[in-house]
Protein backbone atom coordinates (compact mmCIF):
# COMPACT_ATOMS: atom_id res chain seq x y z
CA UNK A 1 0.00 0.00 0.00
CA UNK A 2 1.55 3.24 -0.48
CA UNK A 3 1.79 6.48 1.77
CA UNK A 4 3.43 9.66 2.56
CA UNK A 5 4.65 11.82 5.26
CA UNK A 6 4.50 14.77 6.37
CA UNK A 7 5.97 15.08 9.49
CA UNK A 8 5.82 18.84 10.00
CA UNK A 9 2.46 20.38 10.32
CA UNK A 10 4.21 24.23 9.74
CA UNK A 11 7.82 25.42 8.76
CA UNK A 12 8.74 28.89 9.50
CA UNK A 13 11.22 30.22 7.52
CA UNK A 14 12.86 33.71 7.01
CA UNK A 15 12.64 35.82 3.89
CA UNK A 16 16.06 35.23 1.71
CA UNK A 17 16.62 31.74 3.52
CA UNK A 18 16.63 28.39 2.05
CA UNK A 19 13.44 26.28 2.69
CA UNK A 20 12.79 22.68 3.20
CA UNK A 21 9.65 21.03 3.31
CA UNK A 22 10.07 17.27 3.92
CA UNK A 23 8.51 14.11 2.94
CA UNK A 24 8.90 10.61 3.11
CA UNK A 25 6.81 7.72 1.45
CA UNK A 26 6.10 4.21 1.00
CA UNK A 27 5.45 2.14 -1.73
CA UNK A 28 5.84 -1.70 -3.20
CA UNK A 29 7.41 -0.83 -6.34
CA UNK A 30 9.29 2.32 -7.72
CA UNK A 31 7.89 5.58 -6.87
CA UNK A 32 6.46 8.46 -8.54
CA UNK A 33 6.83 11.11 -6.54
CA UNK A 34 4.92 14.52 -7.00
CA UNK A 35 5.03 18.17 -4.79
CA UNK A 36 2.02 20.78 -5.09
CA UNK A 37 0.93 23.75 -3.52
CA UNK A 38 -2.47 25.18 -2.15
CA UNK A 39 -2.74 28.90 -2.07
CA UNK A 40 -5.94 29.61 0.34
CA UNK A 41 -9.62 28.71 -1.02
CA UNK A 42 -7.67 27.33 -4.59
CA UNK A 43 -7.06 24.13 -5.73
CA UNK A 44 -4.00 22.45 -5.88
CA UNK A 45 -0.74 24.04 -8.57
CA UNK A 46 1.67 21.50 -9.64
CA UNK A 47 5.09 22.30 -8.86
CA UNK A 48 7.10 19.32 -9.71
CA UNK A 49 7.70 15.76 -10.06
CA UNK A 50 9.89 12.46 -10.34
CA UNK A 51 9.82 9.55 -12.29
CA UNK A 52 13.28 8.18 -12.53
CA UNK A 53 16.52 9.38 -13.51
CA UNK A 54 18.50 12.45 -11.88
CA UNK A 55 18.03 12.52 -8.37
CA UNK A 56 17.39 16.19 -8.17
CA UNK A 57 14.65 17.41 -10.23
CA UNK A 58 13.92 21.14 -10.55
CA UNK A 59 10.37 22.79 -10.72
CA UNK A 60 8.25 25.81 -11.16
CA UNK A 61 8.78 29.24 -9.28
CA UNK A 62 12.10 28.09 -7.97
CA UNK A 63 11.35 24.69 -6.31
CA UNK A 64 13.76 21.71 -6.69
CA UNK A 65 13.28 18.70 -4.65
CA UNK A 66 15.40 15.46 -3.96
CA UNK A 67 14.94 11.94 -4.09
CA UNK A 68 16.44 9.83 -2.10
CA UNK A 69 16.06 5.92 -2.40
CA UNK A 70 17.62 4.66 0.71
CA UNK A 71 15.69 7.18 3.01
CA UNK A 72 12.49 6.74 1.09
CA UNK A 73 12.47 10.37 1.12
CA UNK A 74 11.25 13.42 -1.30
CA UNK A 75 12.03 16.99 0.34
CA UNK A 76 11.00 20.02 -0.99
CA UNK A 77 13.62 22.77 -1.10
CA UNK A 78 14.53 26.61 -2.54
CA UNK A 79 17.27 28.57 -2.28
CA UNK A 80 16.03 31.84 -0.95
CA UNK A 81 12.49 31.75 -0.10
CA UNK A 82 9.93 34.63 -1.00
CA UNK A 83 7.28 36.24 1.21
CA UNK A 84 5.01 35.17 -1.88
CA UNK A 85 5.92 31.58 -0.87
CA UNK A 86 3.80 31.12 1.86
CA UNK A 87 1.15 28.49 1.31
CA UNK A 88 -0.13 24.72 2.24
CA UNK A 89 2.54 22.12 0.46
CA UNK A 90 1.60 18.58 -0.20
CA UNK A 91 3.65 15.69 -1.13
CA UNK A 92 1.87 12.88 -3.11
CA UNK A 93 2.73 9.43 -4.69
CA UNK A 94 1.78 6.80 -7.11
CA UNK A 95 3.04 3.40 -7.74
CA UNK A 96 2.36 0.85 -10.30
CA UNK A 97 1.38 -1.92 -8.09
CA UNK A 98 -2.01 -0.27 -7.42
CA UNK A 99 -4.79 2.30 -8.34
CA UNK A 100 -4.07 4.83 -10.52
CA UNK A 101 -4.54 7.71 -8.29
CA UNK A 102 -2.00 9.94 -6.27
CA UNK A 103 -2.11 9.50 -2.06
CA UNK A 104 -1.29 12.91 -0.68
CA UNK A 105 0.23 13.75 2.39
CA UNK A 106 -1.45 15.64 5.20
CA UNK A 107 -0.11 18.85 4.09
CA UNK A 108 2.77 21.49 5.88
CA UNK A 109 2.32 25.05 5.85
CA UNK A 110 4.64 26.97 4.86
CA UNK A 111 5.10 30.32 6.54
CA UNK A 112 7.94 33.08 5.29
CA UNK A 113 8.77 35.67 7.84
CA UNK A 114 9.43 39.17 6.40
CA UNK B 1 -5.25 27.75 -23.32
CA UNK B 2 -8.15 26.86 -20.64
CA UNK B 3 -7.45 25.23 -17.25
CA UNK B 4 -9.64 23.14 -15.46
CA UNK B 5 -13.00 24.56 -14.18
CA UNK B 6 -15.46 23.92 -11.86
CA UNK B 7 -19.04 24.88 -10.29
CA UNK B 8 -20.31 25.84 -8.47
CA UNK B 9 -17.96 27.40 -5.90
CA UNK B 10 -19.78 26.43 -3.19
CA UNK B 11 -22.93 25.08 -2.05
CA UNK B 12 -25.33 24.61 0.86
CA UNK B 13 -27.00 20.92 1.06
CA UNK B 14 -28.96 19.70 4.55
CA UNK B 15 -28.53 16.00 4.90
CA UNK B 16 -30.40 13.31 2.92
CA UNK B 17 -30.34 15.44 -0.36
CA UNK B 18 -28.80 14.64 -3.22
CA UNK B 19 -25.54 16.75 -5.11
CA UNK B 20 -24.47 17.21 -8.39
CA UNK B 21 -20.43 18.82 -8.94
CA UNK B 22 -19.16 19.64 -12.43
CA UNK B 23 -16.07 19.67 -13.85
CA UNK B 24 -14.71 20.96 -17.30
CA UNK B 25 -11.30 19.46 -18.45
CA UNK B 26 -8.36 20.88 -19.16
CA UNK B 27 -8.43 21.35 -23.12
CA UNK B 28 -7.00 18.38 -24.60
CA UNK B 29 -6.88 16.20 -20.85
CA UNK B 30 -8.97 12.81 -21.15
CA UNK B 31 -8.60 11.79 -18.02
CA UNK B 32 -10.34 13.04 -15.21
CA UNK B 33 -10.35 12.61 -11.34
CA UNK B 34 -11.94 13.57 -8.61
CA UNK B 35 -10.63 14.01 -4.64
CA UNK B 36 -12.26 14.56 -1.10
CA UNK B 37 -10.56 17.28 0.97
CA UNK B 38 -12.09 17.59 4.18
CA UNK B 39 -10.61 20.38 6.55
CA UNK B 40 -7.12 20.13 7.36
CA UNK B 41 -6.25 17.40 5.79
CA UNK B 42 -4.63 16.06 2.32
CA UNK B 43 -7.11 15.10 -0.70
CA UNK B 44 -8.52 12.05 -0.76
CA UNK B 45 -9.27 10.28 -4.23
CA UNK B 46 -12.81 9.29 -4.88
CA UNK B 47 -12.27 7.59 -8.32
CA UNK B 48 -10.85 8.81 -11.95
CA UNK B 49 -12.48 7.80 -14.93
CA UNK B 50 -10.60 7.67 -18.88
CA UNK B 51 -12.19 7.88 -21.86
CA UNK B 52 -15.86 7.98 -20.72
CA UNK B 53 -15.15 4.38 -18.35
CA UNK B 54 -14.28 4.42 -14.36
CA UNK B 55 -11.00 3.03 -14.22
CA UNK B 56 -10.19 3.44 -10.54
CA UNK B 57 -12.01 4.02 -7.46
CA UNK B 58 -10.93 4.77 -3.78
CA UNK B 59 -12.40 3.91 -0.07
CA UNK B 60 -16.05 5.88 -0.89
CA UNK B 61 -19.58 4.25 -1.00
CA UNK B 62 -21.30 3.80 -3.95
CA UNK B 63 -23.68 6.95 -3.02
CA UNK B 64 -20.55 8.63 -4.70
CA UNK B 65 -20.52 7.97 -8.43
CA UNK B 66 -19.80 10.21 -10.97
CA UNK B 67 -19.72 10.19 -15.42
CA UNK B 68 -17.36 11.96 -17.85
CA UNK B 69 -18.94 13.43 -21.33
CA UNK B 70 -17.74 13.08 -24.78
CA UNK B 71 -16.32 15.93 -24.76
CA UNK B 72 -14.02 15.52 -21.41
CA UNK B 73 -15.79 17.22 -19.07
CA UNK B 74 -17.49 15.44 -15.68
CA UNK B 75 -20.00 15.43 -12.87
CA UNK B 76 -19.58 14.26 -9.14
CA UNK B 77 -22.80 13.04 -7.94
CA UNK B 78 -23.14 12.67 -4.49
CA UNK B 79 -26.68 10.83 -3.05
CA UNK B 80 -28.14 10.76 0.61
CA UNK B 81 -25.83 13.33 1.78
CA UNK B 82 -24.38 13.35 5.61
CA UNK B 83 -23.01 15.51 7.26
CA UNK B 84 -19.29 13.85 7.19
CA UNK B 85 -19.85 14.72 3.40
CA UNK B 86 -18.89 18.60 3.95
CA UNK B 87 -15.99 19.38 2.12
CA UNK B 88 -13.33 21.10 -0.61
CA UNK B 89 -14.10 19.00 -3.80
CA UNK B 90 -11.26 18.96 -6.18
CA UNK B 91 -11.65 17.72 -10.23
CA UNK B 92 -8.44 17.51 -11.47
CA UNK B 93 -7.61 16.44 -15.56
CA UNK B 94 -4.64 15.15 -17.10
CA UNK B 95 -2.92 14.66 -20.33
CA UNK B 96 -3.52 10.87 -20.33
CA UNK B 97 -4.23 7.82 -17.58
CA UNK B 98 -0.20 6.94 -17.23
CA UNK B 99 1.12 7.07 -13.75
CA UNK B 100 3.50 9.69 -14.83
CA UNK B 101 0.85 12.27 -15.77
CA UNK B 102 0.45 15.03 -13.27
CA UNK B 103 -2.83 16.27 -12.36
CA UNK B 104 -4.14 19.78 -13.09
CA UNK B 105 -6.84 20.76 -10.48
CA UNK B 106 -9.49 23.38 -10.51
CA UNK B 107 -10.20 25.38 -7.75
CA UNK B 108 -13.09 23.23 -6.04
CA UNK B 109 -16.30 23.24 -5.05
CA UNK B 110 -16.69 23.73 -1.36
CA UNK B 111 -19.97 21.59 0.02
CA UNK B 112 -21.52 22.24 3.16
CA UNK B 113 -23.82 19.59 4.31
CA UNK B 114 -25.95 20.79 7.28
Amino acid sequence: AQSVAQPEDQVNVAEGNPLTVKCTYSVSGNPYLFWYVQYPNRGLQFLLKYITGDNLVKGSYGFEAEFNKSQTSFHLKKPSALVSDSALYFCAVRDKSGANNLFFGTGTRLTVIP
Amino acid sequence: ETGVTQSPTHLIKTRGQQVTLRCSSQSGHNTVSWYQQALGQGPQFIFQYYREEENGRGNFPPRFSGLQFPNYSSELNVNALELDDSALYLCASSLDSSYTSPLHFGNGTRLTVT
